[in-house]
């Protein structure tokens, strides 16, 4: 299974800034999910880009996946207090099991 | 609107007890998993399920159990607490992407286990 390892760990920010948060991997996959984590809650899906597209947006959100480099980023436009959260990604090889990393601390200062 | 619940959001349990924690997901999915989630290790895939009855290992599986009797229902057993158990549990359930190239999957809100 497949691992991503988020970087930064941590990110700190004033509200209506950008924030851009970087994923890589390893392995060959089939597409790439990010999932957001409020403090002590559940992770919520936030966005899937297939191996097969460079780029998606999804709201304030937009997602790049670059499948030479093994890489994605997942930025967030003008950010919002509320997008106070840790966010995960989790490359796919279309199995039914996914492997989280230790995830991006983003802190959005009003 | 996709539904995983979990039986506590706190729990507290002494050294030596057994716990279960129950997850319950409204979806008819077929998959289930624990995680255990601890500050900068992220989630940590304990077991997973793929059907009723049916079972695998996660990563870390070691002092842990599960029961899936039922579809809705997915069961992680501590059959003796350790304070090294002391942990956010997250449970989640999981259904194929629009596409059908992957899996989504759906977390219930985490139980926080102290044991002392």
């Amino acid at each position: 299974s497949q691992q991503g390892e988020e970087d930064p760990q941590a990110l700190s920010i004033q509200e209506g800034e950008n924030a851009t948060m970087n994923c890589s991997y390893k392995t060959s996959i089939n597409n790439l999910q990010w999932y957001r984590q409020n403090s002590g809650r559940g992770l919520v899906h936030l966005i899937l880009i297939r191996s097969n597209e460079r780029e998606k947006h999804s709201g304030r959100l937009r997602v790049t996946l670059d499948t030479s480099k093994k890489s994605s980023s997942l930025l967030i436009t003008a950010s919002r207090a509320a997008d106070t959260a840790s966010y995960f990604c989790a490359p796919s090889g279309g199995y039914n099991k996914l492997i989280f990393g230790a995830g991006t601390r983003l802190a959005v200062h009003p | 609107d996709v539904k995983v619940t979990q039986s506590s959001r706190y729990l507290v349990k002494r050294t030596g007890e057994k716990v279960f924690l129950e997850c319950v997901q409204d979806m008819d999915h077929e998959n289930m998993f624990w995680y255990r989630q601890d500050p900068g290790l992220g989630l940590r895939l304990i077991y997973f399920s793929y059907d009723v009855k049916m079972k695998e290992k996660g990563d870390i599986p070691e002092g842990y159990s599960v029961s899936r009797e039922k579809k809705e229902r997915f069961s992680l057993i501590l059959e003796s607490a350790s304070t090294n158990q002391t942990s956010m549990y997250l449970c989640a359930s999981s259904s194929l992407t629009r596409d059908f190239s992957s899996y989504e999957q759906y977390f219930g809100p985490g139980t926080r286990l102290t044991v002392t």
